[in-house]
């Protein structure tokens, strides 16, 4: 089973930052990696899909970066809708599918 | 407009039985893979089974193998699982989730339900 281990566990940044968020695999994932928001209440969102590919609706400020083991969200120019809780996937190895624990992103 | 919208969740006792429905609108169902996926309260994110759009392919997390049966009904829109056996650490938010491209197994989730609370207690 691939293991992805997010860091930070809690990011703290005012509006208008820059964030960034990685996940490490515990093996390569190529670029089969996926990132989604979530905030309280609410379902799952899918952002960006294989590493790099913006979902459908998703704003420009959100890219991911990433091959093999190691992987980047960056979120630049941070919104107050931003701050939420990231979690990664990995679609290479499954099943299991298997996500990260999640990175909490709060304003500081 | 997609729409997933789950029910039938509950508070069961232990080794109780539950089935949970996903009623699918907005899309062609009948050509989508399906996932559902949980969240206990206060954690992450885990798959728990996935079906393809035939229920030709069928795949389960090892923790509820032999306790879980996921099934769908191409003609009424709808997905289920059903849960045997239950147990507290099934107790969580459990989401429908459509896979991104039609005719694929590529596991990617653009489209959730609200989820349904599953409470495993006695």
């Amino acid at each position: 089973e691939i293991v992805l281990t997010q860091s930070p566990a809690t990011l703290s940044l005012s509006p208008g930052e820059r964030a960034t968020l990685s996940c490490r695999a515990s093996q390569s994932v190529s670029s089969y990696l996926v990132w989604y928001q979530q905030k309280p209440g609410q379902a799952p969102r899918l952002l960006i899909y294989d590493a790099s590919n913006r979902a459908t609706g998703i704003p420009a400020r959100f890219s991911g970066s990433g091959s093999g083991t190691d992987f980047t969200l960056t979120i630049s120019n941070l919104e107050p809708e931003d701050f939420a809780v990231y979690y990664c996937q990995q679609r290479q190895h499954w099943p299991p599918i298997t996500f990260g624990q999640g990175t909490r992103l709060e304003i500081k | 407009e997609v729409q997933l919208v789950e029910s039938g969740g509950g508070l069961v006792q232990p080794g109780g039985s539950l089935t949970l429905s996903c009623a699918a609108s907005g899309f062609t169902f009948s050509t989508y893979s399906m996932n559902w996926v949980r969240q206990a309260p206060g954690k992450g994110l885990e798959w728990v089974s996935y079906i393809s759009s035939s229920s030709s392919d069928i795949y389960y997390r090892d923790s509820v193998k032999g306790r879980f049966t996921i099934s769908r009904d191409n003609a009424k829109n709808s997905l289920y699982l059903q849960m045997n056996s239950l147990r507290a650490e099934d107790t969580a938010v459990y989401y429908c989730a459509r896979i991104l491209r039609p005719g694929s197994a590529d596991q990617i989730f653009d489209s959730w339900g609200q989820g349904t609370l599953v409470t495993v207690s006695s």
